[in-house]
C-alpha cells in the first residue's frame, strides 16, 4: 500500500508569504494525489487534484505540482483566510487512498 | 446540487453496536464510489473504505478491514457505517465522501460526530 509523508507538520508563516507544503510518496503514481484545505469544525474541501488541476471557486494563489513520488502544494500570498490545516491524498486506484498527515498552517 | 446527509451525533458505551448513515441527493447514486474518512479528535483524516453502491463492490483499508462493515442501499440512495461493538477509541467524526469517476473527493458530509464512553 502507499503511505504519504507529508511536511513540515506545522508551519508558521505572516499574511503575504509564499509557502510550500510537500507530500511525499513510498511509491510511484500517475499524480492521482489530491490537496484539501481543513478549518476547525468544517469538512474538508478540495483545492487542488490530479496533482496540479485547481478546483472551480479556489483562488488563483493556491497551486500544486509535481509527479512520481513527490508533490507540492504552494500558496503564493498568504491571506489571512488561509490559516488552516492542509492533507494531501492519493486515490490511485488499487491501493487505499491514504491521506497525508496533515500541515497546520499558523499564523506567525 | 450534489448533497450528502448524514446522520446525527451518537453517544453510546462501549461494546454496543451503532449504524450511520449518509443519504446522497442530486446526482445518479448508484454509480459513484462513496467514501468513509475517520477524524480523531485533534487529529488528522483516516481513509477507512469505500462502496460502490451499483453491485456493492467493497475496498477497505487494512486499518480498518474487520473492525467496520461498509454498506449501501441504492434504493434508497443511502450508504452506512457499522459496527457490532464499538470502543472508546472509535470515538470520531465520520465524513461520507463521494468520489468523482475514479478520481478525488468533491463532496463531503457534514461529519458525524460518534462518542464512545461507559
Amino acid at each position: 500500500d502507499i503511505q504519504m509523508t507529508q511536511s513540515p507538520s506545522t508551519l508558521s508563516a505572516s499574511v503575504g508569504d509564499r509557502v510550500t507544503i510537500t507530500c511525499r510518496a513510498s511509491q510511484s503514481f500517475n499524480s492521482w494525489l489530491a490537496w484539501y484545505q481543513q478549518k476547525p469544525g468544517r469538512a474538508p474541501k478540495l483545492l487542488i487534484y490530479k496533482g496540479s488541476v485547481l478546483e472551480s471557486g479556489v483562488p488563483s494563489r493556491f497551486s500544486g505540482s509535481g509527479s512520481g513520488t513527490e508533490f507540492t502544494l504552494s500558496i503564493s500570498s498568504l491571506q489571512p483566510d488561509d490559516f488552516a490545516t492542509y492533507y494531501c491524498q492519493h486515490y490511485s486506484s488499487n491501493s487505499p487512498h491514504t491521506f497525508g498527515q496533515g500541515t497546520k498552517l499558523e499564523i506567525k | 446540487e450534489v448533497q450528502l446527509v448524514q446522520s446525527g451525533a451518537e453517544v453510546k458505551k462501549p461494546g454496543e453496536s451503532l449504524k450511520i448513515s449518509c443519504k446522497g441527493s442530486g446526482y445518479n447514486f448508484p454509480y459513484y464510489w462513496i467514501g468513509w474518512v475517520r477524524q480523531m479528535p485533534g487529529k488528522g483524516l483516516e481513509w477507512m473504505g469505500i462502496i460502490y453502491p451499483d453491485d456493492s463492490d467493497i475496498r477497505y483499508s487494512p486499518s480498518f478491514q474487520g473492525q467496520v462493515t461498509i454498506s449501501a442501499d441504492k434504493s434508497i440512495t443511502t450508504a452506512y457505517l457499522q459496527w457490532s461493538s464499538l470502543k472508546p477509541s472509535d470515538t470520531a467524526i465520520y465524513y461520507c465522501v463521494r468520489q468523482e469517476g475514479g478520481n478525488c473527493y468533491r463532496h463531503w458530509g457534514q461529519g458525524t460526530l460518534v462518542t464512545v464512553s461507559s
